[in-house]
């Protein structure tokens, strides 16, 4: 399997701020993958695909990057509504594997 | 707009068979392209891929489940289900279905997730 790893695993901001959070591939996995967002109780939402591409409806404050093993995702100016647990996900692989999570919380 | 919804037993035993329910509208699950897959977070962890069945009735699974998980559909109901044989205390999780996009593997629709505990 492919391991995923982000850093940090918990990351404290304010509003307003600039906020990048890493996701590490084991191996390459080119542009293929993804990030999701996701609030406690609820299911994830995807946010970004192909490591940049922006699904609809979601604020252009999210940007992705990267290439082969490594990828960030960039809030550029935190809202109150980003505070979430963020998580990315290969599938370069058939047997996809998701990373542990990034906790964004309030400083 | 496709939308999913779970539906199962919250309490299974351990060692016995964790079997879910996820039902779709807005979509046909046959239509050609579309694949439905299950994906769980155990408390405290991150996402874990199950696996999926598409549109033609193909299945496939995480290698790591060894072949506990068995993924079938009912296209009638437009339903797909999910068997989990010899659970333990370790399949106590949240369980979503979703959908996954027809040309990348990343999952663009998910269902409420539904909390299953495997405990005698």
């Amino acid at each position: 399997d492919i391991q995923m790893t982000q850093s940090p695993s918990t990351l404290s901001a304010s509003v307003g701020d600039r906020v990048t959070i890493t996701c590490r591939a084991s191996q390459s996995i080119s542009r293929w993958l993804a990030w999701y967002q996701q609030k406690p109780g609820k299911a994830p939402k995807l946010l970004i695909s192909k490591a940049s591409t922006l699904e609809s409806g979601v604020p252009s404050r999210f940007s992705g990057s990267g290439s082969g093993t490594e990828f960030t995702l960039t809030i550029s100016s935190l809202q109150p509504d980003d505070f979430a647990t963020y998580s990315c996900q290969q599938y370069h692989s058939y047997s996809y594997t998701f990373g542990q999570g990034t906790k964004l919380e309030i400083k | 707009q496709v939308q999913l919804q779970e539906s199962g037993p919250g309490l299974v035993k351990p060692s016995q068979t964790l079997s879910l329910t996820c039902t779709v509208s807005g979509g046909s699950i046959n239509r050609g392209g579309y694949y439905w897959g299950w994906i769980r977070q155990q408390p405290g962890k991150g996402l874990e891929w199950i696996g999926y069945i598409n549109y033609g009735g193909d299945t496939y699974y995480n290698p790591s489940l060894e072949s506990r998980p068995t993924i079938s559909r009912d296209t009638s109901k437009n339903q797909f289900f999910l068997n989990l044989n010899s659970v333990t205390a370790a399949d106590t999780a949240v369980y979503y279905c979703a959908k996954r996009n027809p040309v990348g593997g990343y999952f663009e629709h998910w269902g409420q997730g539904t909390l299953v505990i495997a405990s005698s």
